[in-house]
């Protein structure tokens, strides 16, 4: 079968470092995507990591470790605007760009002045 | 440079009703997918097309169906509607030849009553 973990819910206050982790058990999954959806909006890609280690764009960071399938997010200098739900989600093909994400039920974070 | 735009944005539509929901995809991608996200669930996939053709299916009936034109724009067609299918429907369109990422629209909010 396949099973996404995340925490249900996440609170920090602004300026703060906050981790996100996602633990998956998924078959044939080449690497790992993470999602931003602000209350009622789209799903924003945030990051992909098709190798293991991390990746670092801005304030985002995001990490893969295949062999404990398990990954991160980490959000720095946290603002009231990073306040929103965060979704790992497996990518199933090679290129990434094809084949269904598999979303879990997100992590929800709240950010607190 | 517009995003995957999606109509109509809402609908109020009676059980056992069909409705037909539209996308289009962001300027140089090929390929659309349709995802359901019920109120504090994550997006469940529900199918996937490029060159017109269905590639990759989720666990939805039959009642769920849809169309690729020859513009990469598609259809999500739902037949029969149940209270069940009140949700925010979701389009994510992509590019098979990369760079990974998917954009998503902003979705349309169904609601059955």
């Amino acid at each position: 079968g396949q099973s996404l973990e995340q925490p249900s819910e996440v609170t920090a206050v602004e300026g703060a470092i906050v981790q996100i982790n996602c633990t998956y058990q998924t078959s044939g999954f080449y690497g790992l995507s993470w999602y931003q959806q602000h209350d009622g909006g789209a799903p924003t890609f945030l990051s992909y990591n098709g190798l293991d280690g991390l990746e670092e764009t801005g304030r985002f960071s995001s990490f893969l470790s295949r062999s404990d399938s398990y990954g991160y997010l980490l959000l720095q200098e946290l603002q009231m605007k990073d306040s929103a739900s965060y979704f790992c989600a497996p990518v199933p093909s090679p290129s990434g760009n094809t084949g269904k994400l598999i979303f879990g039920q997100g992590t929800t974070l709240q950010v607190k002045p | 440079d517009a995003g995957v735009t999606q109509s109509p944005t809402h609908l109020i539509k009676t059980r056992g009703q069909q409705v037909t929901l539209r996308c289009s995809p962001k300027s140089g991608h090929d390929t659309v997918s349709w995802y359901q996200q019920a109120l504090g669930q994550g997006p469940q996939f529900i199918f996937q097309y490029y060159e017109e053709e269905e590639r990759q299916r989720g666990n939805f009936p039959d009642r769920f169906s849809g169309h690729q034109f020859p513009n990469y724009s598609s259809e999500l067609n739902v037949n029969a509607l149940l209270l069940g299918d009140s949700a925010l429907y979701l389009c994510a369109s992509s590019n098979r030849e990369g760079p990974y990422g998917y954009t998503f629209g902003s979705g349309t909010r169904l609601t059955v009553v």
